[in-house]
């Protein structure tokens, strides 16, 4: 089955530094990949997904690019404020029998933007 | 439009007993999903249902785990007999209709505790 590694399991930086968040995964069959922001108690919260048809998405301060020649993507985020601190988790679409929605999810990156 | 309900937020259980979690989709999505997530690690798949049939239930194990999603009412995710190991935050998602181009909304979580 799929897996998904994300990388790091920690991330501290400065207010106004930029954070990234990288995650490969195993299975070339999956072609959506979504990243979930995850406050302390709260649900997971979509905050940007991308699917194979294409390489990069932008949505204000957060990118993602997918590199689906080796199998990786990644979570920018420009410009980080303190209420960007939480844990996040990317995860991939895994084919079975034609459709994505079982997600495989990494183990999370906590996040922390020191002000 | 209210995002995806689940009750209780926090649940307390004696090994043995039997837990029932419960999940509303948002409104106009008819497929759910159910997720576990044990300490600091990523949410597991556990089963995806529409409306009275289990789609995929590869994720829940053999014993003791069963799902449901009525005609009418939420969809609920049943524990007997619970154990220590069964201790975890579950979280239920749902989408509109399922497959690759469904984005899937995750509700707040129920934390069980066995004690």
């Amino acid at each position: 089955g799929e897996n998904v590694e994300q990388h790091p399991s920690t991330l501290s930086v400065q207010e106004g530094d930029s954070a990234v968040i990288k995650c490969t995964y195993s299975d070339s069959a999956s072609n959506y990949f979504p990243w979930y922001k995850q406050e302390l108690g709260k649900g997971p919260q979509l905050i940007i997904d991308i699917r194979s048809n294409v390489g990069e998405k932008k949505d204000q301060r957060i990118a993602v690019t997918l590199n689906k020649t080796a199998k990786h993507f990644s979570l920018h985020i420009t410009e980080t404020q303190p209420e960007d601190s939480a844990v996040y988790f990317c995860a991939a679409g895994h084919n079975s029998g034609g459709s994505n929605y079982k997600l495989t999810f990494g183990k999370g990156t906590l996040l922390t933007v020191n002000p | 439009n209210a995002g995806v309900m689940q009750n209780p937020r926090h649940l307390v259980r004696r090994r043995g007993q039997e837990a029932r979690l419960r999940c509303s989709p948002m409104k106009g999505h008819s497929h759910v999903y159910w997720y576990r997530q044990l300490p600091e690690e990523g949410l597991k798949f556990m089963v995806y249902l529409q409306k009275e049939n289990i789609i995929d239930e590869s994720g829940m194990p053999k014993e003791r785990f069963s799902a449901e999603f009525p005609k009418e009412g939420p969809s609920i995710l049943r524990i007997q007999q619970v154990v220590r190991g069964d201790s975890a935050a579950y979280f239920c998602a749902s989408s509109p209709r399922g497959g690759h181009t469904d984005t899937q909304y995750f509700g707040p979580g129920t934390r069980l505790t066995v004690l």
